[in-house]
């Protein structure tokens, strides 16, 4: 699986929009960009996922750039229940295997 | 909101002891997944099961470690001979073929 490079750690104020970078320059063409959380020692929670469009739910937007070599995670209205370990992995073809980096710890501040 | 279930939270154990961690997987999902992490470290993939076989191992799960789904609602890990470098947090997680891993809240494991 490609690697990615994350920002260790991001602050954002509540209400505002929290944008989180992640390059992954050496992804391949049938490699998924997953975003996970990780809120104070919790299991990982997923966020969203895309191949190459940009993808939007309930959670969050991603937008991933046309080259595929980086993508933005955006949280449209932090809230303090947002802080937490942010992770960006590009994923292979290994059914459910996830390999986790250090993450982005993001805190929000009243 | 249906959830992956893990018990116990905590699990003390004394070194060369056998532990097992039980797990209840969402319920119409087929594949499962033991995942673990060591306090300050990264989350590390452990195993990933489904079909009633294991479909692939980290370096991690060596023959100490066997997982198993004896019931068809229950997913177990079970550590043979525990070490103190087992100690970590132990997550739980499944997914159907979406694959989108829904993680339980873990077992902390403490070796003595």
């Amino acid at each position: 699986d490609a690697k990615t490079t994350q920002p260790p750690s991001m602050d954002c104020a509540e209400g505002r929009a929290a944008n989180l970078p992640c390059n992954h320059s050496t992804i391949s063409g049938n490699e998924y960009v997953y975003w996970y959380r990780q809120i104070h020692s919790q299991g990982p929670q997923y966020i969203i996922h895309g191949l190459k469009n940009n993808e939007t739910n309930e959670m969050a937007s991603l937008i991933i750039t046309e080259d595929r070599k980086s993508s933005t995670l955006i949280l449209p209205h932090a809230t303090l229940r947002d802080t937490a370990v942010y992770y960006c992995i590009v994923k292979g073809a290994s059914y459910g295997k996830l390999t986790f980096g250090q993450g982005t710890i993001l805190t929000v501040h009243p | 909101e249906p959830e992956v279930t893990q018990t116990p939270s905590h699990q003390v154990t004394q070194m060369g002891q056998e532990v097992i961690l039980r797990c209840v997987p969402i319920s119409n999902h087929l594949y499962f997944y033991w995942y673990r992490q060591i306090l300050g470290q990264k989350v590390e993939f452990l195993v990933s099961f489904y079909n009633n076989e294991i479909s692939e191992k980290s370096e991690i799960f060596d023959d100490q470690f066997s997982v198993e789904r004896p019931d068809g609602s229950n997913f177990t890990l079970k550590i043979r001979s525990t070490k103190l470098e087992d100690s970590a947090m132990y997550f739980c997680a499944s997914s159907d073929a979406s694959e989108k891993l829904f993680f339980g809240s873990g077992t902390q494991l403490s070796v003595l």
